[in-house]
């Protein structure tokens, strides 16, 4: 079956400027992680949907970073005033249910560059 | 100290040689712990879960020292395919969120 998608797979966007970021789940799967993954470093947890809610948004490292779900599904990641330090691979993940014993599966990821 | 933590290597191994590392994680109450794997600029995808009893799939075997707080993968038979990042998982039960580490780089020479 379909796995989670996620659109654009390359973005080179300048300073300042705003960035969205599309991530279609698994159908089915209620649970959706945003990461961030820059050269040589982790995964950096972002934030986290159960449905359209996001109980844990403290990953987000500041208010230029938002998201949202809608209708259960498509995420989106808004990057606003974008900085050199955002340039990293933005991954989604999505899992049949939100708690620790469930898989996460990932999408390609969005590879966002801020010149 | 970093919540999750891997020697980043790489590990370079001769194709059919076994390789061993650890990860070892700051906070004792997590619960729950997994490897996933990463190929070159591709997405992570989980390997194995990390069982109290330890586990093994196959030529994976992972085990978790709860005392010293580390959980190890071990890969027999090395094989080219086996050429990845190993990415260790630690979950926090009190927040449901992934730690992860910044990847175990094992290179299979020929």
């Amino acid at each position: 079956g379909a796995g989670v998608s996620q659109s654009p797979s390359n973005k080179v966007t300048e300073k300042g400027k705003d960035v969205e970021l599309r991530c279609d789940p698994i159908s089915g799967h209620t649970a959706l992680y945003w990461y961030r993954q820059s050269l040589g470093q982790g995964l950096e947890f972002l934030i986290y949907f159960q449905g359209n809610s996001a109980p844990d948004k403290s990953g987000l490292p500041s208010d230029r970073f938002s998201a949202e779900r809608t209708g259960g599904s498509v995420s989106t990641l808004t990057i606003q005033r974008t900085q050199q330090e955002d340039s990293a691979v933005y991954l989604c993940a999505s899992s049949l249910g939100g708690g620790v014993a469930y898989e996460q599966y990932f999408g390609p990821g969005t590879r966002l560059t801020v010149t | 100290r970093k919540e999750v933590e891997q020697d980043p290597g790489p590990f370079n191994v001769p194709e059919g040689a076994t390789v061993a590392f650890n990860c070892t994680y700051s906070n004792s109450a997590s619960q729950s712990f997994f490897w996933y794997r990463q190929d070159c600029r591709k997405e992570p995808k989980l390997l194995m879960s990390v069982y109290s009893s330890g586990n093994e799939d196959g030529r994976f075997t992972a085990q978790l020292n709860r005392a010293s707080q580390y959980i190890s993968l071990l890969i027999r038979d090395s094989k080219l395919s086996d050429s990845a990042t190993y990415l260790c998982v630690v979950i926090a039960e009190e927040n449901n969120r992934l730690a992860f580490g910044k990847g175990n780089q094992v290179v299979v020479i020929p």
